[in-house]
């Protein structure tokens, strides 16, 4: 099992440009979530989904899309980089229904410039 | 929505001595409260959780009470280690939610 896997570790972008970062995971869980993490601060959600074709924003969807074709892969896509992008982004997975275990990957740390 | 206070945001303890992590949120219909560790550069991990319905669970050196009605929840590690140096978030999230993560403590553990 690879559990969570994030392409790429590290990307910088310039201002405007769009990108997505890859996430996938191999232990069919249903549930699916996307976070940044900013200097200082803990993890914010972005967007999250609770099985294939399923979608949801979070706290923090300005500027993001995502889409869930299959289980395994969840990407998100980065529309017109700005900035305030700039961050690390965490993919997790769990299984879903009453409170189960996060597992997350090992992040994509993105500049934008 | 569902929102997670975490105090305090850098602790500093000796070698040997306890550490205690508080956190209050403010929905009740969260159910579910984990605790996760990260190092520096890597990804977070869960070293606990607990659900609404207990209200304390131990794992060696590290332990976790609830208080639904307060709506807090607190992380223990006792005989602390250098290698317990690390940010620890606490959580919440009920069926069906995401988890919405508080701010972060960075633990600082002296030899």
């Amino acid at each position: 099992n690879a559990g969570v896997t994030q392409t790429p570790k590290f990307q910088v972008l310039k201002t405007g440009q769009s990108m997505t970062l890859q996430c996938a995971q191999d232990m069919n869980h249903e549930y699916m979530s996307w976070y940044r993490q900013d200097p200082g601060m803990g993890l914010r959600l972005i967007h999250y989904s609770v099985g294939a074709g399923i979608t949801d924003q979070g706290e923090v969807p300005n500027g993001y899309n995502v889409s869930r074709s299959t289980t395994e892969d969840f990407p998100l896509r980065l529309l017109s980089a700005a900035p305030s992008q700039t961050s690390v982004y965490f993919c997790a997975s769990s299984y879903g229904g009453t409170s189960t275990e996060a597992f997350f990957g090992q992040g994509t740390r993105l500049t934008v410039v | 929505g569902e929102n997670v206070e975490q105090h305090p945001s850098t602790l500093s303890v000796q070698e040997g001595d306890s550490a205690v992590i508080k956190c209050t949120y403010s929905d009740s219909a969260s159910n579910y409260f984990p605790w996760y560790k990260q190092e520096l550069g890597k990804r977070p991990q869960l070293i606990i959780d607990i659900r609404s319905n207990v209200g304390e669970k131990k794992d060696q050196r590290i332990a976790v009470t609830l208080n639904k009605t307060a709506k807090h929840f607190s992380l223990h590690i006792t005989e602390t280690q250098p290698e317990d140096s690390a940010v620890y978030f606490c959580a919440a999230s009920n069926a069906g939610n995401m988890l919405t993560f508080g701010g972060g403590t960075r633990l600082m553990v002296k030899p």
